[in-house]
């Protein structure tokens, strides 16, 4: 199985910071990864696949980097609407998801 | 615009069968490239996935729920559902289905449906 890490598990930061998660993954899954970012009660919504690719809607200060085994998201200029949990998903060896990322209000 | 709607019974007994059925509405559960999965979240705990089973009707399982799980698919009805056998209090979660595009990711969830399991 593909175990996913994510750190850190929780971060505080204010509006207007920029914000870095990471996720590694415990053997290469190439470019097949994906994040979500999910708000209490509510489902999860996709902002990023293949590592970099924007999911349609989602704007422009989220990104993603990152290959093989090491990747990062990246939150700049973050938005009072950005506090959330987030979590990454490989999807190269059938789905796993990371232990999420909760983004908290400093 | 695609939309997936979970259903089926909010509470299970001890050592009884989960059943949910994921509606789907605006696409095709065929449809090629497709992926339909489960996923659930414990109560305050992180996203675990269940299942998935392909437009062509492969099945992939989380291999620790593996001897559990049973997906189907109901192309009639376009619909797809989960059966997991002997639950316990371990399985008390919300549940959502989702669907995966090929190489995009869950691009599409349902609203979940909380499933406790209680005698």
């Amino acid at each position: 199985d593909v175990q996913m890490t994510q750190s850190p598990s929780t971060l505080s930061a204010s509006v207007g910071d920029r914000v870095t998660i990471t996720c590694r993954a415990s053997q290469s899954i190439s470019n097949w990864l994906a994040w979500y970012q999910q708000k209490p009660r509510k489902a999860p919504k996709l902002l990023i696949y293949k590592v970099s690719s924007l999911e349609s809607g989602v704007p422009s200060r989220f990104s993603g980097s990152g290959s093989g085994t090491e990747f990062t998201l990246t939150i700049n200029n973050l938005q009072p609407e950005d506090f959330a949990t987030y979590y990454c998903q490989q999807y190269s060896h059938t789905w796993t998801f990371g232990q999420g990322t909760k983004v908290e209000n400093k | 615009q695609v939309q997936l709607q979970e259903s089926g019974p909010g509470l299970v007994k001890p050592s009884e069968t989960l059943s949910l059925t994921c509606t789907v509405s605006g696409d095709s559960i065929s449809s090629s490239d497709n992926y339909w999965g489960w996923i659930r979240q414990p109560p305050g705990k992180g996203l675990e996935w269940i299942g998935t089973i392909s437009y062509s009707g492969t099945l992939y399982y989380n291999p620790s729920l593996k001897s559990r799980v049973i997906l189907s698919v109901d192309t009639s009805d376009n619909k797809f559902s989960l059966r997991l056998t002997s639950v316990t209090a371990a399985d008390t979660a919300m549940y959502f289905c989702g669907r995966h595009r090929f190489g995009v990711g869950l691009g599409v969830w349902g609203q979940g449906t909380t499933v406790t399991v209680s005698s």
